[in-house]
């Protein structure tokens, strides 16, 4: 099964900008598939963060936001805080709706 | 509350079996399709199993095809995954998670995750 392809780090100070890329395929997320977003916390289970390409699910800040556009998504973090340090996983399917996951980047708060 | 608990993780030895279990409450469980997901130490997630909500169709990932198992006793609103011939890189965190597929096709996003069991095999 082909995975989704994410940078392994990304890193910013407190305050800033920071954003996440998530490459997928003709088959997967260019297929129309949709992406989702995976918090996971150090020690603890993934937690969904970004669901339907943009869209935060109650609880979520909205200085977490999503977009897809072609074979790519992306998952931009605003005013960058400590609790923000995590692994972030992008998801999404193939046609025969197996689960394809991103290969994870670990958000470093500097 | 919406819930997942997984259960039967340990130390198994490479060729050995072992089955886990996903226990399911605060939502109804019968209308869901279920997956198992694992993360190597140190790794990211990777997916392993699904099944549809009545148990009709499976799907495995081609790491697992012909040694794993997914179930489901909707009875009982647990999920199983039975694991035969385990090898040394099954080692890992296998967590359960539920999402919903819509009469139009649609397959939803993955919310809950259970806290996940670790299977560590090793001689």
């Amino acid at each position: 099964q082909s995975v989704l392809t994410q940078p392994p780090s990304v890193s910013g100070a407190p305050g800033q900008r920071v954003t996440i890329s998530c490459t997928g395929s003709s088959s997967n997320i260019g297929a129309g598939y949709d992406v989702h977003w995976y918090q996971q916390l150090p020690g603890t289970a993934p937690k969904l963060l970004i669901y339907g390409n943009s869209n935060r699910p109650s609880g979520v800040p909205d200085r977490f936001s999503g977009s897809k556009s072609g074979t790519s998504a992306s998952l931009a973090i605003t005013g960058l805080q400590a609790e923000d340090e995590a692994d972030y996983y992008c998801q999404s399917y193939d046609s025969s709706l197996s689960a394809l996951f991103g290969t994870g980047t670990k958000v470093t708060v500097l | 509350e919406v819930q997942l608990v997984e259960s039967g993780g340990g130390l198994v030895q490479p060729g050995g079996s072992l089955r886990l279990s996903c226990a399911a409450s605060g939502f109804t469980f019968s209308s869901y399709w279920m997956h198992w997901v694992r993360q190597a130490p140190g790794k990211g997630l990777v997916w392993v199993s699904r099944i549809n909500s009545d148990g009709s169709s499976t799907s495995y990932a081609d790491s697992v095809k012909g040694r794993f198992t997914i179930s489901r006793d909707n009875a009982k609103n647990t999920l199983y995954l039975q694991m035969n011939s385990l090898r040394a890189e099954d080692t890992a965190v296998y967590y359960c998670a539920s999402n919903y597929y819509d009469s139009s096709g649609y397959l939803y996003w993955f919310d809950p995750w259970g806290q996940g069991t670790l299977v560590t095999v090793s001689s």
